[in-house]
């Protein structure tokens, strides 16, 4: 079956560092490739997404690339703020036809001042 | 635009007792479904629905039934509840055609302690 793998967190950063959160998948077909974010005491939103190999989804300063030949989908922050601290999931969706997404486990992100 | 909206945000009940979480979207999603999130285990799907009237069981579906009789509407019916079920639900919805096609809606939460 399908299945993501993230990166055990958690990632423990200085402000302004560079982010890198590391994603894997295994999946049958072409699916589409997600990052969520879920803020404290908040749900699960949608951060980018990549619905094609070599697609390049952003926002909000952070980037991932739908790389099918490594099958990744990593997601990177040049210069990360105190307002990225979060837990990050990466998931597909798609794949073989079926709506059910797959997510990660999510990587807790930290940033200190 | 509410989006998904899921009551109550937080609940305390007894070994035992029943109860429903709620939860509604007004964006006329076809795909709903339910989560439970617990420390260290990420997300794991507990029942989904591809349209009204139709339901299936998740990942960890024992101990929770569910019933899709509109398109809005989507509840989680705890039987008799347990401890083992303390965890923070969320209720999600995606479109299953267009351009937001699979793109997970997330409600904010109901924080259920069982005591």
């Amino acid at each position: 079956g399908d299945s993501v793998t993230q990166m055990e967190g958690p990632v423990t950063l200085s402000e302004e560092a560079f982010l890198t959160i590391n994603c894997t998948y295994t999946a049958t077909g072409y699916p589409s490739l997600f990052w969520y974010v879920q803020y404290p005491g908040e749900g699960l939103q949608l951060l980018l997404k990549a619905t094609k190999a070599d697609d390049k989804g952003s926002n909000k300063g952070f980037e991932a690339t739908y790389r099918k030949e490594t099958t990744s989908f990593h997601l990177e922050k040049g210069s990360v703020q105190v307002s990225d601290s979060a837990v990050y999931f990466c998931a597909l969706s798609g794949s073989g036809g079926s709506y059910i997404p797959t997510f990660g486990r999510g990587t807790s992100l930290i940033v200190h001042p | 635009n509410a989006g998904v909206t899921q009551t109550p945000k937080f609940q305390v009940l007894k070994t035992g007792q029943s109860m429903t979480l709620q939860c509604a979207q007004d964006m006329n999603h076809e795909y709903m479904s339910w989560y439970r999130q617990d420390p260290g285990m990420g997300l794991r799907l507990i029942h989904y629905s591809v349209g009204a009237g139709i339901t299936d069981q998740g990942e960890v579906p024992n101990g929770y039934n569910v019933s899709r009789s509109t398109t809005e509407d989507f509840p989680l019916r705890l039987l008799s509840a347990a401890p083992s079920q303390t965890s923070v639900y969320f209720c999600a919805s995606s479109a299953r055609h267009g351009i937001g096609q699979n793109i997970q809606y997330f409600g904010a939460g109901t924080r259920l302690s069982v005591l």
